[in-house]
């Protein structure tokens, strides 16, 4: 399965400030997802975006999708020391089960 | 949300041996089951599908002789690896779809050594 791409790549920013990372994919798509892993963790589900939906917020996550430019988008606003993670989208292709992660974004926050 | 584990959390093993890795759906019955591999710095990529009472499918350039996967249950995966070699030293994750919630939920993930 072919990997997405994220941007930044890494991302360091200071405490309180607003984090955003994008990502794009290949395929058309049932849906979109936004993971966080701590260093050497499992993952932690954050957000489940539907093909059919542009915008979706969970506290201060805020997530968009552009399935026309096959593209999401992921913001952290107030960012806390503790969102200090990588972040990946992965996608669930039509007619697959398994999905495609992207390649990642490592988000430092400065206290 | 739903609960999925594996085990072991971790494991070293020396070069030609094989290890066994769990993976259980705790609160849900799940049909399909799947199996990624994650090497350090990069993300994760998947090997196989597996389904419950069927053959695994697996993704292009994973060796089905080498990983092993049987699913003997709705709530049981196993992979395994083997004649482990250096180069499979990995994170690897499953995860397993609840039918009824049509959603995804992933294990902790197993850390593979191999000496």
């Amino acid at each position: 399965s072919q990997q997405g791409e994220e941007d930044p790549q890494a991302l360091s920013i200071q405490e309180g400030e607003n984090a955003t990372m994008n990502c794009s994919y290949k395929t058309s798509i049932n849906n979109l997802q936004w993971y966080r892993q701590n260093s050497g963790r499992g993952l932690v589900h954050l957000i489940l975006i539907r093909s059919n939906e542009r915008e979706k917020h969970s506290g201060r996550l805020r997530v968009t999708l552009d399935t026309s430019k096959k593209s999401s988008s992921l913001l952290i606003t107030a960012s806390r020391a503790a969102d200090t993670a990588s972040y990946f989208c992965a996608t669930e292709p039509w007619g697959a089960d398994g999905l495609t992660f992207g390649k990642g974004t490592h988000l430092i926050i400065q206290p | 949300g739903a609960v999925v584990s594996q085990h072991p959390s971790w494991v070293i093993c020396k070069s030609g041996t094989s290890v066994k890795i769990e993976c259980r759906s705790l609160d849900f019955q799940a049909t399909t089951m799947f199996w990624y591999r994650q090497f350090p710095k990069q993300s994760l990529m998947l090997m196989a599908t597996s389904n419950e009472g069927s053959k695994a499918t697996y993704e292009q350039g994973v060796e089905k002789d080498k990983f092993l996967i049987n699913h003997a249950s709705l709530t049981l995966s196993t992979l395994t690896v083997t004649s482990a070699h250096p180069e499979d030293s990995s994170f690897y994750i499953c995860s397993a779809r609840d039918p009824g919630r049509n959603e995804q939920y992933f294990g902790p993930g197993t850390r593979l050594t191999v000496t």
